[in-house]
């Protein structure tokens, strides 16, 4: 009964560069939700995908942030060329539908350098 | 628009102190659902419960209850006999159902400390 697993825990990364985050859903869940949550504040949606599709991605940033969920493997949330701005914890959420509440993994501290 | 209001931002109680946290919410969608999450300082998020937008009864678990009021939109918290391990940040959330489109609106969180 493994929970919504995120990995890694925390992530730096140098300005400019890549971060990948990973999030694998509890077992016999298909639908993730990524947000984010800044220092003080709460949290804010980014994405939401089912597998191999983007339902809403309202909450992404129009640049330098994707999303994925592919057939096979984790969800990756990818930030490209990172600024200080990035620096957050990142929380993935999963639930079987979109009725179910969702559940959350231990998120990803990313720190920007 | 959906929109949560936390207006509590720090709370502080000594052990054994009842304290309520307050929600207050806005939609306009008829059917929605309200949550509390709960973050303890080690970083994780636990839901606490969920509620419909039809189900008004108030629920209790434990030393946790809930006062659900649609007159007032507001989705408040109380904790009975408050314990040390209670200290986290309490997020009160809400998502409504509009086609595919469940994604959670949370307010900003209320950080309450229980001292010994």
């Amino acid at each position: 009964n493994a929970g919504v697993m995120q990995n890694p825990r925390h992530l730096v990364r140098r300005r400019g560069q890549e971060a990948r985050l990973r999030c694998s859903p509890m077992k016999g869940h298909s639908h993730v939700y990524w947000y984010r949550q800044l220092p003080e504040e709460g949290l804010k949606f980014m994405v939401y995908l089912q597998k191999e599709n983007i339902i809403d991605e309202s909450g992404m940033p129009k640049e330098r942030f994707s999303a994925e969920f592919p057939k096979e493997g984790p969800s990756i949330l990818r930030i490209q060329q990172v600024v200080r701005g990035d620096s957050a914890a990142y929380f993935c959420a999963s639930s079987p539908d979109e009725n179910q509440p969702q559940h959350f993994g231990d998120g990803t501290r990313l720190s920007i350098l | 628009a959906q929109k949560v209001t936390q207006a509590q931002t720090e709370i502080s109680v000594v052990e054994k102190e009842d304290v309520t946290l307050d929600c207050v919410y806005e939609t306009r969608d008829t059917t929605y659902y309200l949550f509390w999450y709960k973050q303890p300082p080690s970083g994780e998020l636990v839901f606490l419960i969920r509620r419909n937008s039809f189900d008004e009864q108030n629920e209790i678990s434990g030393r946790y209850s809930w006062n659900f009021q649609k007159s007032t939109s507001s989705f408040n918290f109380t904790i009975t006999a408050s314990q040390v391990v209670d200290s986290a940040v309490y997020f009160c959330a809400l998502s409504v159902r509009s086609g595919a489109n469940s994604k959670l609106t949370f307010g900003k969180g209320i950080t309450l400390s229980v001292r010994p």
